[in-house]
């Protein structure tokens, strides 16, 4: 069975420092993969996603960037956070001839 | 534009009642995909239901049902006799037909639930 792991599960940054956040997804191959953020009590945004190795679209401008190296691993990076970039961030997969996206268990980032 | 509209931002029911939740949407696509999760307080979002635009009947899993109406442009789900345990975050989400590569699911704001002891 699929599995998609998320870390870290939580994470306390100062502004200004770079981040980095892994997904990786166990039991499938070639998925699409996509990075979510939450902020509290709202709603999702879909900030990236992929459909192949190397292959990274972004929906909304910011200072975040994706990355993705292998596969089944995902990756969330900034260079310098910013206080707004504090949320919960999810990580998502689905299958390539699906659209049911099966979410990770996310990580919580609180900038100071 | 896909749009999902959930208007129930909070409801709160005591143990044992139903409930449902509202979910209308948006689309001008003839085929298309409707969904529903959950998302309890540990944060990680739970699939529970995916339904074609061309499947209108009703299904039922245990406690939850969920109310296909085309002609409303509405997906509602109903938890009977709830219970502590289904307190947490439901979403209604809506995708276009699949044609391959990138598929974008568009979510509603969410409609927070509370089962009371």
């Amino acid at each position: 069975s699929q599995t998609i792991h998320q870390w870290p599960a939580t994470l306390v940054q100062p502004v200004g420092s770079p981040l980095s956040l892994e997904c990786t997804v166990e039991g499938t191959s070639n998925p699409n993969l996509y990075w979510y953020r939450q902020a509290a009590g709202r709603g999702l945004q879909l900030l990236f996603y992929s459909v192949g190795i190397g292959q990274i679209s972004s929906e909304v401008p910011q200072n975040l960037s994706a990355s993705r190296p292998q596969d089944r691993q995902f990756i969330l990076s900034s260079k310098k956070l910013l206080l707004s970039d504090s949320g919960f961030y999810l990580c998502a997969w689905a299958g390539t001839n699906t659209d049911t996206q099966y979410f990770g268990p996310g990580t919580r980032l609180t900038v100071l | 534009a896909q749009k999902v509209t959930q208007a129930q931002t909070e409801i709160s029911v005591v143990e044992k009642e139903d409930v449902t939740l509202d979910c209308v949407y948006e689309t001008r696509d003839t085929t298309y995909y409707l969904f529903w999760y959950k998302q309890p307080p540990s944060g990680e979002l739970v699939f529970l239901i995916r339904r074609n635009s061309f499947d209108e009947q009703n299904e039922i899993s245990g406690r939850y049902s969920w109310n296909f109406q085309k002609s409303t442009s509405s997906f509602n789900f109903t938890i009977t006799a709830s219970q502590v345990v289904d307190s947490a975050v439901y979403f209604c989400a809506l995708s276009e037909a699949y044609s391959g590569g990138y598929q974008k699911v568009t979510f509603g704001t969410g409609t927070k639930l509370q089962v009371i002891p």
